[in-house]
This record gives structure tokens, sequence and C-alpha cells, in this order.
């Protein structure tokens, strides 16, 4: 079956820090990968998207890129700031006849001033 | 700054009793998601729609649960006999397309069951 797996469940850093989330995942073909951020009270948003097509995504400083070797998809950002702290989700969208998104556990962010 | 809309965000039951949530998609959209996130914020598919067939669900939803997305109505969720188990948050998404395609979600309708 899917799989995905962020290992970190909390990042802790300082603003201006660097930012480096792991997520590796398991499927057949070739899925659709996201990024969604969540924020307290709120639902789930799209971060960035990528496909087999565009191979790297990128959106208000983070990037992330679809390594199919290795089955990674890790996020990132240089510079941190307070206002990105909030819930990462990877999520695995694997084509098939009963398509439905794989999240990750998540790994919330917190970035202190 | 949510396009799709819930209601309610906060719903409280005694076990036993119905719970019953409401989701407008986005405008335009023909795809619709219901997710079940607990504590711990792992989420759950429940089942999903496009426009007003079902495309699939889980056992638990087929079993305990009543959903539908009627045409120019909300989409709704009904528990019909909720459960202490059942408190989560429940996320409403939808999509242009059924797969690949970025998914909108709602802000979540808060469920607890006393």
């Amino acid at each position: 079956g899917n799989s995905v797996t962020q290992m970190q469940g909390q990042v802790t850093l300082s603003e201006e820090e660097f930012l480096f989330i792991n997520c590796t995942y398991s499927t057949t073909g070739y899925p659709t990968l996201f990024w969604y951020v969540q924020y307290p009270g709120e639902g789930p948003q799209l971060l960035l998207k990528v496909t087999t097509a565009n191979n790297k995504g990128s959106s208000r400083g983070f990037e992330a890129t679809y390594d199919k070797g290795t089955t990674s998809f890790h996020l990132q950002k240089a510079s941190v700031q307070e206002s990105d702290s909030a819930v990462y989700y990877c999520v695995l969208g694997a084509p098939g006849g009963n398509y439905k998104p794989t999240f990750g556990k998540g790994t919330s962010l917190v970035v202190h001033p | 700054n949510s396009k799709v809309i819930q209601t309610p965000r906060y719903l409280v039951k005694g076990q036993g009793q119905k719970a019953k949530m409401r989701c407008i998609p986005e405008k335009g959209h023909p795809v619709v998601f219901w997710y079940q996130q607990n504590k711990n914020n792992e989420f759950k598919f429940l089942i999903n729609f496009q426009n007003q067939e079902v495309l699939q669900q889980i056992d638990m939803t087929e079993k305990r649960f009543s959903a539908e997305c009627p045409s120019n109505s909300p989409c709704s969720l009904e528990i019909q006999s909720s459960e202490a188990g059942d408190s989560a948050l429940y996320l409403c998404a939808s999509s242009l397309y059924r797969e690949g395609d970025t998914q909108y979600f709602g802000p979540g309708t808060r469920l607890l069951v006393l």
C-alpha cells in the first residue's frame, strides 16, 4: 500500500535558522506530492505541489524536491520566521482507481523570536 | 481564508445522539472529500464524492455515517449514533479533479462527544 513517513514530530528553531523537514514515501507508479500547512484553528492549506513533470516546487521561501531514487520529498527553508510556526504535512497523491491522498503524521514547527 | 465553508464550527453531543455537519465546497469544484483528524493530528479518509455520486468510503462510514452531496445544497456528514471515539475535527475538502489535484480545506467542525 501507500505510505508517508515524517519522523520528526516537532522541530524547534529560532528566527533566521535553516529548516529541514524529512519526508519519505512508498508507492508504485508516479505520484503527485504535496506539502500542506495547518495553522491553529484552520484547515490545511497547500504550501507546494510537485509532479513528475516538474520535480521541484517552491512557495513563500519553502522548497521541496521530488527524488524518485530515494523516494523522498524533504521540505526546506533557508531562514524561518516566527509566522512559519504551524504543523506541516507531507501528502502523497498516488494515482489509481481508488484515489485518496495519504497524509504523513505532521511535523509541528515552533519558531522562537 | 477558506473558501470552503463548514458549519457548525463546534458541535457537542451526548453518546448515542446524532451529529450532523455541513460543507459548502468551493464554487465549481465537483469533488468533495471528508476526513477525520484526531487529537494526534492523524488524518483518516472517510468518504468522497464527485457531484452527487459516492466514489468510495471506508467501512466505518458505510456502517455508522450518513453522507450526501445533493445538487444545489450543502454536502453533509451525519453520525447516526455518536461514540466517544468520534470526538475529532472533521474536515471537508474540495477539488476540481478527482486525482492528483490540490485540495481546498474548510476550517473543520470540531465534534466533542460527552
